[in-house]
């Protein structure tokens, strides 16, 4: 069964500093891995979408990595700003339902606050 | 639609009662996803459609449960006789395809149980 596992669980950080989310996953036979960010009491926006054959995505300040073989994403976030504030989700959709969809297994978050 | 609508927002029911909760996925999207998350958990993947069809409900977390679409398009989720844990945000999602491509969220519709 698929596992991922996000760390930090939580992070303070002043505004203006780069910083860098982790996403591990445990079954390296994935489609695709996204990350996205929840605001409290909101649903999910989609950050960015990496497929299983890509090795980054940038959007503006946002740079996610992949590395599957080793079951490893990272999200980069240059320049924080107070905005930024929100839990970062990464989840990976996988091959392990017998070539079926079983949907996006998702980590537990980091909650990320950037202080003004 | 613009995005994936959920409704209703907010829902509180006496326990025992039946609830539906309504989604309308992104116009043109044949995946659609449903998701459960509850206080201080991560969440918790439901079931999905490929078009009409669930191939798969074993992530439903008991026969209270059911979802259906129809045309391809509205789902509903349909918890029969309530129980205080299952109270939670439920998520909809939808994708172009069913693999490989962007999932996007609707807002949620918050259950309360009491």
């Amino acid at each position: 069964k698929q596992e991922v596992t996000q760390i930090p669980a939580a992070l303070s950080v002043p505004e203006g500093e780069n910083l860098v989310l982790n996403c591990s996953f445990t079954d390296s036979a994935i489609y695709n891995l996204q990350w996205f960010r929840q605001d409290p009491g909101k649903g999910l926006t989609s950050l960015l979408l990496i497929q299983s054959s890509q090795r980054e995505q940038t959007s503006g300040r946002l740079n996610a990595s992949l590395d599957k073989s080793s079951g490893r994403s990272t999200l980069y976030i240059a320049a924080s700003q107070p905005g930024d504030s929100a839990t970062y989700l990464c989840a990976v959709s996988g091959m392990y339902s017998g070539g079926g969809a079983d949907g996006l297994t998702f980590g537990k978050g980091t909650h990320l606050i950037i202080q003004p | 639609g613009a995005g994936v609508s959920q409704s209703p927002s907010n829902k509180v029911t006496e326990k025992g009662k039946d609830v539906e909760l309504r989604c309308d996925p992104i116009s043109g999207h044949t995946a659609l996803y449903w998701y459960r998350q509850s206080l201080g958990q991560g969440l918790e993947f439901l079931i999905y459609f490929q078009g009409n069809s669930a191939p798969d409900k074993s992530g439903l977390p008991s026969d209270r449960f059911s979802a259906e679409r129809t045309g391809g398009s509205v789902s509903t989720l349909t918890i029969q006789r309530t129980q205080q844990e299952d109270s939670a945000v439920y998520l909809c999602a939808s994708s172009l395809w069913l693999m490989n491509t962007e999932a996007f969220f609707g807002q949620g519709t918050r259950l309360t149980v009491v």
